[in-house]
């Protein structure tokens, strides 16, 4: 596809259970960003992966969550023992990564919703 | 700690007049600018963006206005259409100077385009 996409949708859990979410970065973007928009808030940055790596992971809230990029391509992000604080729009973006001015190009988000 | 404000989280203009949307930051780091928008279920749209080095740039209807010294960017949208009712966040990279490649988003500005 043409665009960076994301599954699933939507998400409803229940508290205390594990959760994945996928992001589809554009083909040939090498960087690959997470964010999060919770109810009334400004997007907050997760995770940034350039390739496999994550070179900056200071935006995760805690240890339950995680996430992983194979093959320079799809991303996971994955929250352990979901809480009703995780309830938010789950971003992911992706840019060429080259240096200097690199614009975001994001996908049309997960809502995760923990009951 | 809100690096990046808009002050205020909504806008409403009449058809053909023009919408101004403001933006505040504290880092003085900052010298890269962007401005996007969401419409609803959709992921963040980039519209258009700002280098520091600059205190203007246009787009079609779109302009965006950096002060530097005031720590304060605006967007303006000649002549606003009711394509244009969305929410628009403001969002601010320090990357060139510092290689950190997260962007800061503001919370965002609701503007309601009334025909």
């Amino acid at each position: 596809g043409a665009g960076v996409s994301q599954s699933p949708s939507n998400k409803v859990t229940e508290k205390g259970k594990d959760v994945e979410l996928r992001c589809d970065p554009i083909s040939g973007h090498t960087a690959l960003y997470w964010y999060r928009q919770s109810l009334g808030q400004g997007l907050e940055f997760l995770i940034y992966f350039q390739g496999n790596s994550a070179p900056d992971k200071s935006g995760l809230p805690s240890d339950r969550f995680s996430a992983e990029r194979t093959g320079g391509s799809v991303s996971t992000l994955t929250i352990q023992r979901t809480q009703q604080e995780d309830s938010a729009v789950y971003l992911c973006a992706s840019s060429w990564g080259t240096s200097g001015i690199d614009t975001q190009y994001f996908g049309p988000g997960t809502r995760l919703t923990v009951l | 700690d809100q690096q990046v404000k808009q002050n205020s989280p909504s806008l409403s203009v009449q058809e053909g007049r023009i919408s101004i949307l403001n933006c505040d930051y504290t880092n003085s780091m900052f010298d890269y600018f962007l401005w996007y928008k969401k419409y609803p279920a959709e992921g963040p749209t980039f519209l258009i963006s700002i280098s520091s080095i600059k205190d203007k740039n246009e787009d079609g209807r779109f302009t965006v206005f950096l002060n530097k010294s005031a720590k304060h960017l605006s967007l303006h949208i000649v002549p606003s259409q009711p394509g244009d009712s969305a929410v628009y966040f403001c969002a601010a990279s320090d990357r060139p100077t510092s290689g950190t490649y997260k962007y800061i988003f503001g919370t965002g500005t609701r503007l309601k385009v009334l025909a």
